[in-house]
Formats: C-alpha cells, sequence, structure tokens
C-alpha cells in the first residue's frame, strides 16, 4: 500500500461544477499537508497548504482530518484553467512523500 | 526573478556516458530535492539536501549521485546512464524545516537514455 494515496481519476467535469478531491496517508507521524497543482509536461506549483482548522482560497478549499488521515481539496465553479493534476503532499519528517496524483479535465 | 533552474532541458544520450543535470536556485534555500517523474509512478525522490555538505538518498538513489558544496547548486550526477533512468527529472528548493513542503521546482529536464 502506498504512503500517500489519492483517486486516479480522471475527473471530468463541466464548466461551473464543484469537484473534491481525497487522499489519504498512511503514516500518522506526518507533520504538514500540501496540495500541489502540475499542468500537462509542466513542473508541479504548490496550490496551497492544509491546515488542520481547514483552509480556503478563493474557490479551493483544503480539509485535514488526521484522526482519519485523510485531506481533501474542494474546488467551487470549475473553470476550464482549472484543468491539471492535482497532487496531495505530505511531509514526514522533513521527506515530502507525493502522492501519484488526480487528473481534472473541465470541459466547456 | 525567484527561481530555480535547471540543465540541460533536454537530453538524449546512449548508455554508459556519464552525465550531469546541473540545478541552481537564487532563493538562498537551504533544502534541495531531486525527483523524477514517470507515467504511473508519479513523483519519486532520488536524493535530497538538507544544507551544504549535508545530503541524503530519498527513495529511488541507485544509479545517481550528488553533491552539494555551495548552497544555490545540486547537481545530479548519472555516471553511467542505463535505459531505466529514462524519465523527467525535476529539482526543487525550499527554505526548509517547517516550510520544507513549500517547495519550488525548475522546469524538468527530460532525458532519454539509448
Amino acid at each position: 500500500r502506498k504512503e500517500v494515496e489519492q483517486d486516479p481519476g480522471p475527473f471530468n467535469v463541466p464548466e461551473g461544477a464543484t469537484v473534491a478531491f481525497n487522499c489519504t496517508y498512511s503514516n500518522s507521524a506526518s507533520q504538514s499537508f500540501f496540495w500541489y497543482r502540475q499542468d500537462c509536461r509542466k513542473e508541479p506549483k504548490l496550490l496551497m497548504s492544509v491546515y488542520s482548522s481547514g483552509n480556503e482560497d478563493g474557490r479551493f478549499t483544503a480539509q485535514l482530518n488526521r484522526a482519519s488521515q485523510y485531506i481533501s481539496l474542494l474546488i467551487r465553479d470549475s473553470k476550464l484553467s482549472d484543468s491539471a493534476t492535482y497532487l496531495c503532499v505530505v511531509n514526514r519528517g522533513g521527506k515530502l512523500i507525493f502522492g501519484q496524483g488526480t487528473e481534472l479535465s473541465v470541459k466547456p | 526573478e525567484a527561481q530555480v533552474t535547471q540543465n540541460p532541458r533536454y537530453l538524449i544520450t546512449v548508455t554508459g556516458k556519464k552525465l550531469t543535470v546541473t540545478c541552481s536556485q537564487n532563493m538562498n534555500h537551504e533544502y534541495m530535492s531531486w525527483y523524477r517523474q514517470d507515467p504511473g509512478l508519479g513523483l519519486r525522490q532520488i536524493y535530497y539536501s538538507m544544507n551544504v555538505e549535508v545530503t541524503d538518498k530519498g527513495d529511488v538513489p541507485e544509479g545517481y549521485k550528488v553533491s552539494r558544496k555551495e548552497k544555490r547548486n545540486f547537481p545530479l550526477i548519472l555516471e553511467s546512464p542505463s535505459p531505466n533512468q529514462t524519465s523527467l527529472y525535476f529539482c526543487a528548493s525550499s527554505f526548509g524545516g517547517r516550510d520544507t513542503g513549500e517547495l519550488f521546482f525548475g522546469e524538468g529536464s527530460r532525458l532519454t537514455v539509448l
């Protein structure tokens, strides 16, 4: 079993839809959590950190549930430009573990 | 402009011919790392460095070497490349510590070993 697991996707949604990505991690010693976005053939870029209290950045909301070892990313009012692969990342003692990513395709 | 610069961006080489992929960052970051990305396997860490002269193996270090003689540079060395090292390579850096997860990535180096 992988230490960080994500829905494999792809998620195909219409513009304006709300989409949620899930991520689970197996090591309870994990300390901090992040969502990255990666466009096709490009480098990953930090989308947002994930805090225990949950955090929001515009149309994006990240949640962390330490008891269930679960992280989520919610995208509201999807735009065509949101099409990308979303990577869940866990920091365990300074070591970053990447999920395999969930591909999102937003259609007109 | 804050950035991580990798070179070369694209390289086709032959088995056994030593090569180096350079990585340089201008953000005074302490932490630097190399990843390879392969279809179906995601991003896997090769080596990382918490500071100058400190390097550690990641998940897939076999066949690679690194060095960190200066804070800004973290080259990846393939002493004797093999076809299974054909991949997309990313260098990344961050301030380290609790900010380790806030990585800045280079644009990637696509390597093909024939």
